[in-house]
């Protein structure tokens, strides 16, 4: 039991499809993080969101488009991606202030063909 | 940039075996945190570290946070085939914000 709720949990697309990831958390958490794990690279955090407004964007291509209509929901829109896309995307949340651990979803596991 | 680097990368040890893992930067960080990571799953918090210095052992698990608050480490005693998975140290630089910059891993198999 994870708190954090990632779907889907697998996702293969074409580089001109439009899908979307979806995560939800019941932790009563106010801040909410994409992150990107590849294969051969530390885990890149891509957005930040605290209490429904964005605070980080890390130089993310504009493919990668997310959204968070309140503190327990957070989207990541994705469209027109490239192979090097594919990785695994973690959605975390936390507590916002000094020092609070994040708790991650199991992630989508993303395959661009 | 690569902020937190960590060593080994890789390690397979046999189980009972002892073995240490390291997370070295070259700047400061207000805490520190240790995660594991199972295949299929998101990482998992171990601890927290925020003392220059400090020591913290969950069971089987010591960690140490270096005196510079640059530096930390990861202490296994007696590993067992359930430390398997990838460990990963994470920094907070900035005191209140929220952000981690996370190290490049080192992945652990512990075999019975």
């Amino acid at each position: 039991e994870t708190g954090v709720t990632q779907t889907p949990r697998h996702l293969v697309m074409g580089m001109t499809n439009k899908k979307s990831l979806k995560c939800e958390q019941h932790l009563g958490h106010n801040a909410m993080y994409w992150y990107k794990q590849s294969a051969k690279k530390p885990l890149e955090l891509m957005f930040v969101y605290n209490f429904k407004e964005q605070t980080e964007n890390n130089s993310v291509p504009s493919r990668f488009s997310p959204e968070c209509p309140n503190s327990s929901h957070l989207f990541l829109h994705l469209h027109t991606l490239q192979p090097e896309d594919s990785a695994l995307y973690l959605c975390a949340s936390s507590q916002t202030g000094r020092d609070q651990p994040q708790h991650f979803g199991d992630g989508t596991r993303l395959s661009i063909l | 940039t690569q902020l937190l680097e960590q060593s080994p990368q890789f390690l397979s040890i046999q189980e009972g075996e002892n073995l240490t893992v390291y997370c070295n930067s070259s700047s400061v960080f207000s805490s520190l945190q240790w995660y594991r990571q199972e295949p299929g799953e998101g990482p998992v918090l171990l601890v927290t570290v925020v003392t220059g210095g400090e020591v913290k052992k969950l069971k089987r698990l010591t960690f140490q946070f270096g005196d510079a608050r640059k530096d930390s480490s990861l202490h296994i005693t007696a590993a067992q085939p359930g430390d398997t998975g990838l460990y990963l140290c994470a920094g907070a630089q900035v005191p209140g914000a929220n952000n981690l910059f996370f190290g490049t891993g080192t992945r652990l198999t512990v075999i019975p």
